[in-house]
């Protein structure tokens, strides 16, 4: 009921191609979906969040898109740098900060 | 913008000895603080949930005795591992909660290596 599967666990993209990172959910209580990046020893830092109401939603190259119906959200990255090359972790939380559940995690590598 | 200072952010210590993880939240009060593990190129893992003045939430399998969490205020939280053994290696990273609709601030993470 609380996970978070995420795939794929790593990818490699070109520099300039477009990154896709998938999640599904099954708890459909969840009501935020959160996506964050994170540097080797570093903590995960926020990049870009999505409410069910909505079924997409964009912050400069990062778009979330969002499926209600196949409780299924996505991370794309376009444009891919070599600076985005990091680990992505999906989350997802039921309602005013109760806690998050997190993905499994994608290892992200741009290559030149 | 809210900032939760978490130190150390790295620590070795010897088998059989405690430690202790602080979180503090600078400019806002963290009425929740959720302790999550992160084991090399794994997940974050909740190990408890803590409020202001409350006992902490375990998750199942986590040892209560062995990872003390206090929240005696709403502005810090810490979390001691006691008698440390090598396979609690790990990143541990508190995540506050600010009661109110998806606010989540990150502390920037401990990385405890027990030798």
């Amino acid at each position: 009921q609380q996970q978070v599967k995420q795939s794929p666990q790593s990818l490699i993209v070109q520099k300039g191609g477009i990154s896709i990172i998938n999640c599904a959910y099954e708890n459909t209580a969840f009501d935020y979906f959160p996506w964050y990046q994170q540097f080797p020893g570093k903590g995960p830092a926020l990049l870009i969040a999505i409410r069910p109401d909505v079924s997409e939603k964009k912050e400069g190259r990062f778009t979330i898109s969002f499926n209600k119906s196949a409780k299924q959200f996505s991370l794309h990255i376009m444009d891919s740098q070599p600076g985005d090359s990091a680990t992505y972790f999906c989350a997802a939380d039921r309602g005013g900060g109760n806690k998050l559940t997190f993905g499994t995690g994608t290892q992200l590598k741009v290559e030149l | 913008g809210a900032v939760v200072s978490q130190h150390p952010s790295w620590v070795i210590c010897k088998s059989g000895t405690s430690v202790k993880i602080e979180c503090r939240s600078l400019d806002f009060q963290a009425t929740t603080m959720f302790w999550y593990r992160q084991f090399p190129k794994q997940s974050l893992m909740l190990m408890a949930t803590s409020n202001e003045g409350s006992k902490a939430t375990y998750e199942q399998g986590v040892e209560k005795d062995k990872f003390l969490i206090n929240h005696a205020s709403l502005t810090l939280s810490t979390l001691t591992v006691t008698s440390a053994h090598p396979e609690d290696s790990s990143f541990y990273i508190c995540i506050a909660g600010t009661g109110g609709a998806y606010g989540y601030t990150f502390g920037s993470g401990t990385r405890l290596t027990v030798v």
